[in-house]
């Protein structure tokens, strides 16, 4: 079946440091891949997103590339900031049939000054 | 304007009563999405509907029932429901279902903290 694996968090940081949150993915075909962002109260911000291998998805700062030989979209950016402290959700969207999010299991981001 | 609005923000219920959530987007969008998240978990889709008919249902019960009145008018009518009920529930937008074969980006609102008690 189709899944999406993340890292476990809470990953803390300081400020101004490099972020990597690890995403893979079983699915059959081509899914699509995205990265949801989830700000405290809020609902869910499409950060960015990838629909065929090798693209590379980029918003606000933040990367990830849609490796098919490893099955991975991690996500990265080169400098956090205290407002990226939020959840971000991985999540594909399988190849045909209707448009259903398939979503990781989260990885909450804490970052301090 | 890329905004999906819902309400009510929060919203608690006795087990015995009748209340709807509300979703509304003008973008144009032709699908909608209802979404139910518990703490700490990711969103677990619920309904699919597209050019205002449901399309999926994720075998939800049926005090669970949604309603799709227009094309930028999303509903969902709670009726009997259980404390184990209470979530965050979740409408998107999208374009439409797919185009070119690629899945259209989801949007999403705010939600609706629903407590029943």
């Amino acid at each position: 079946g189709n899944s999406v694996t993340q890292m476990e968090g809470p990953v803390t940081l300081s400020e101004e440091a490099f972020l990597t949150i690890n995403c893979t993915y079983t699915a059959t075909g081509y899914p699509s891949l995205f990265w949801y962002v989830q700000y405290p109260g809020e609902g869910l911000q499409l950060l960015l997103k990838a629909t065929k291998a090798d693209d590379k998805g980029s918003n606000k700062g933040f990367e990830a590339t849609y490796r098919k030989e490893t099955t991975s979209f991690h996500l990265e950016k080169g400098s956090v900031q205290v407002s990226d402290s939020a959840v971000y959700f991985c999540a594909l969207s399988p190849s045909g049939g209707y448009n259903k999010l398939i979503f990781g299991a989260g990885t909450r981001l804490a970052v301090h000054p | 304007d890329t905004e999906v609005t819902q309400t009510p923000k929060h919203l608690v219920m006795g087990m015995t009563n009748k209340k709807s959530l509300k979703c509304e987007q003008h973008m144009g969008h032709r699908a909608m999405y209802w979404y139910k998240q518990k703490a700490k978990k990711p969103p677990e889709l619920m309904f699919v509907y597209s050019y205002e008919k449901l399309s999926i249902n994720e075998s939800v019960p049926s005090r669970f029932s949604p309603e799709c009145p227009n094309s930028s008018l999303l509903n969902l009518h709670l009726h009997a429901l259980q404390p184990e009920d209470s979530a965050l529930y979740l409408c998107a937008s999208s374009v439409g279902e797919r185009g070119r074969g690629q899945p259209y980006e989801q949007y999403f609102g705010p939600g609706t903290r629903l407590t029943v008690t």
